[in-house]
């Protein structure tokens, strides 16, 4: 079957780095996107790694193991605004999304 | 920009009745998907659309269908709505392929 493991909840201080990681199962594994989602609204594209490596975009990182079957999302100089839902997705050979469950991300002052 | 555009935000239906949801692209993206969001579960993959008059089978298609007649188009249907379909309803298109997902605002859908 297919699997992906996040944690449900990660609490961090305003200026500080996080990491939020992802472990999947999955077969015909073609890459692993990020996306955010604020409170009521859509999911937003974060990053895609298909590649083994560290990927950054601005204060944002995103990194993939294949061997492991591991990534992580690395958020740093965090801002309030960054408190959101991070979801880990496994982008396979069938042209899906495999969406983890989401990690809830709040910001403290 | 993207835009991804979905017919409601919010509906309420009662049990039986016939759901449909519209949504609509305006980047002439070939690949539409319709998913459900519920709480500790994140997005589940109800159908998916390559291409016109086309359409794959999800994770969790049972009680929905869809139509794609043109390509900015895809409706999700709910022939009998149920209980248990009460959810978020959300739409995303993408170019090319489907890594790269450009949601929309969401339809929450209440089913009494």
């Amino acid at each position: 079957g297919q699997s992906l493991e996040q944690p449900s909840e990660v609490t961090a201080v305003e200026g500080a780095i996080v990491q939020i990681n992802c472990t999947y199962q999955t077969s015909g594994f073609y890459g692993l996107s990020w996306y955010q989602q604020h409170d009521g609204g859509a999911p937003t594209f974060l990053s895609y790694n298909a590649l083994d490596g560290l990927e950054e975009t601005g204060r944002f990182s995103s990194f993939l193991s294949r061997s492991d079957s591991y990534g992580y999302l690395l958020l740093q100089e965090l801002q309030m605004k960054d408190s959101a839902s991070y979801f880990c997705a496994v982008y396979n050979q069938g042209g899906k999304l495999i969406f983890g469950q989401g990690t809830e991300l709040s910001v403290k002052p | 920009d993207v835009k991804v555009t979905q017919s409601s935000r919010y509906l309420v239906k009662r049990t039986g009745e016939k759901v449909f949801l519209e949504c609509v692209q305006d980047m002439d993206h070939e690949n539409m998907f319709w998913y459900r969001q519920d709480p500790g579960l994140g997005l589940r993959l109800i159908y998916f659309s390559y291409d016109v008059k086309m359409k794959e089978k999800g994770d969790i298609p049972e009680g929905y269908s869809v139509s794609r007649e043109k390509k900015e188009r895809f409706s999700l249907i709910l022939e009998s709505a149920s209980t248990n379909q009460t959810s978020m309803y959300l739409c995303a298109s993408s170019r090319d392929r489907g890594e790269t997902q450009y949601f929309g605002p969401g339809t929450r859908l209440l089913v009494l």
